[in-house]
């Protein structure tokens, strides 16, 4: 597509479900990313992919989150059992991946979480 | 580690004032380093890296290798220049991911 859509836009849960966010990146960028932008705290890495692949799932804050992606395009990332400190802004964000030193991301308009 | 610091949380100027956000970071290798910004109700956008040595929207950076500072700067501030700015490193080597800030909240006063 023409840019990184994210859906939804918004999801309000409840303590204790599980919640699925979504990641369309654009077309042909192998390299996809999930942040979460929370008040105060700045954007924080949560996981990365090359295709399929997350060499880097390090930021990933507790066995509860899980993300996977698919035939190289879409991802989901996936939390349990929510709690109301997952409430945040989810960011997806894809590149061209590679070694090559300018490429910075493509960010989607987040998904903003909230747990009551 | 990486690591990206930027102490001013909210900073405020009038029109036509200088402006600089102060990023610093610290890393071991030779950094990327970028400035990414988001206005009201829009997505964050890449703003400028150090590499393309560009001037985008009047604003500029320079990497201070002996510092580790790449701080933003802008010699007359515009009011649409409001907004949340985020400095952000990556490792040539290894690492693809971006490490952030904690952002700058800038707001111009008329």
């Amino acid at each position: 597509g023409a840019g990184v859509s994210q859906s939804p836009s918004n999801k309000v849960t409840e303590k204790g479900k599980d919640v699925e966010l979504r990641c369309d990146p654009i077309s042909g960028h192998t390299a996809l990313y999930w942040y979460r932008q929370s008040l105060g705290q700045g954007l924080e890495f949560l996981i990365y992919f090359q295709g399929n692949s997350a060499p880097d799932k390090s930021g990933l804050p507790s066995d509860r989150f899980s993300a996977e992606r698919t035939g190289g395009s879409v991802s989901t990332l996936t939390i349990q059992r929510t709690q109301q400190e997952d409430s945040a802004v989810y960011l997806c964000a894809s590149s061209q991946g590679g070694q090559r030193p300018n490429y910075g991301y493509t960010f989607g308009s987040g998904t903003r979480l909230t747990v009551v | 580690a990486q690591r990206v610091t930027q102490p001013e949380k909210l900073l405020s100027v009038f029109k036509g004032a200088p402006v600089e956000l102060k990023c610093n970071y610290s890393y071991s290798g030779s950094p990327e380093l970028f400035w990414y910004v988001q206005y009201s109700r829009q997505r964050l956008q890449l703003l400028l890296r150090h590499i393309s040595r560009e001037s985008i929207k009047g604003f500029t950076a320079d990497l201070n290798k002996g510092e580790t500072s790449f701080h933003l700067k802008k010699p007359f501030a515009q009011e649409e220049d409001s907004a949340m700015y985020y400095c952000a490193l990556r490792g040539l080597r290894g690492a693809q991911k971006l490490v952030f800030g904690q952002g700058t909240r800038l707001t111009i006063n008329p």
